[in-house]
């Protein structure tokens, strides 16, 4: 159980396009999603906080009009980057957060890889 | 500051060998904690997760993790490692007060045959 999907996996855009990335919960509904960003032998960076039915919440320093996300449902939350560019070539992963009793834990996306030319 | 530090950026290990990778944390009280694994090609996969109780934590694959609050640590260990365990390693912090992770940079196992 706890399936996390993304698509596409990875994606080739021109630059000055758009491109939309999905994650869906497959077999759970999650009322947050993370989105992540991982550059080359770097660690997670946590771009927004996805929370179903309101606005995301977005990390200093990310430009939330460049990567619209929305939640609309239990199970799917959207990441669109905008304009895209070059540097915003890079692995796009999700997260959804799921509680277990006293605990909780992150469930991932298999990542999409994003190639802006 | 909340802070995770995994200091080493590599690891080499012989197939069969014992394993230790570390982990520091700095946060104003205890700590959530986990290790999760990356294989190319793959999502973050949960190895183990310390929220309270025994300071000895069992996870999947015959790995295991040691919450020492004195030091500040959370060591992932297995006994022997396998080819197939050659993957990317983190370990993270999960904040209580809004369930973010904190992530350190991650330790790189390689495998020798």
């Amino acid at each position: 159980g706890a399936v996390v999907s993304q698509h596409p996996s990875w994606v080739i855009c021109k630059s000055g396009t758009s491109v939309k990335i999905e994650c869906r919960s497959l077999d759970f509904q999650a009322t947050t999603m993370f989105w992540y960003r991982q550059f080359p032998k770097q660690s997670l960076m946590l771009m927004a906080t996805s929370n179903e039915g309101s606005k995301a919440t977005y990390e200093q320093g990310v430009e939330k009009d460049k990567f619209l996300i929305n939640h609309a449902s239990l199970t799917l939350s959207t990441l669109t980057v905008t304009s895209a560019h070059p540097e915003d070539s890079s692995f796009y992963i999700c997260s959804a957060r799921v509680f277990w009793d006293l605990s909780y834990e992150q469930y991932f996306g298999p990542g999409t890889r994003l190639t802006v030319t | 500051a909340q802070s995770v530090t995994q200091p080493d950026i590599h690891i080499t290990v012989s197939e069969g060998a014992s394993l230790e990778l570390r982990c520091n944390y700095s946060y104003g009280a205890t700590p959530y904690l986990f290790w999760y694994v990356q294989s190319p090609g793959q999502g973050l996969q949960l190895l183990l997760k310390y929220f309270s109780g025994d300071t000895l934590v069992q996870g999947i694959k015959g790995f295991e993790a040691e919450f020492k609050r004195s030091q500040s640590s959370f060591n992932l260990r297995k006994p022997s490692v396998h080819w197939s365990d050659a993957a990317e390693y983190f370990c993270a912090v999960g904040a209580r007060s809004n369930y973010q992770l904190i992530w350190g940079a991650g330790t790189k196992l390689i495998i020798k045959p």
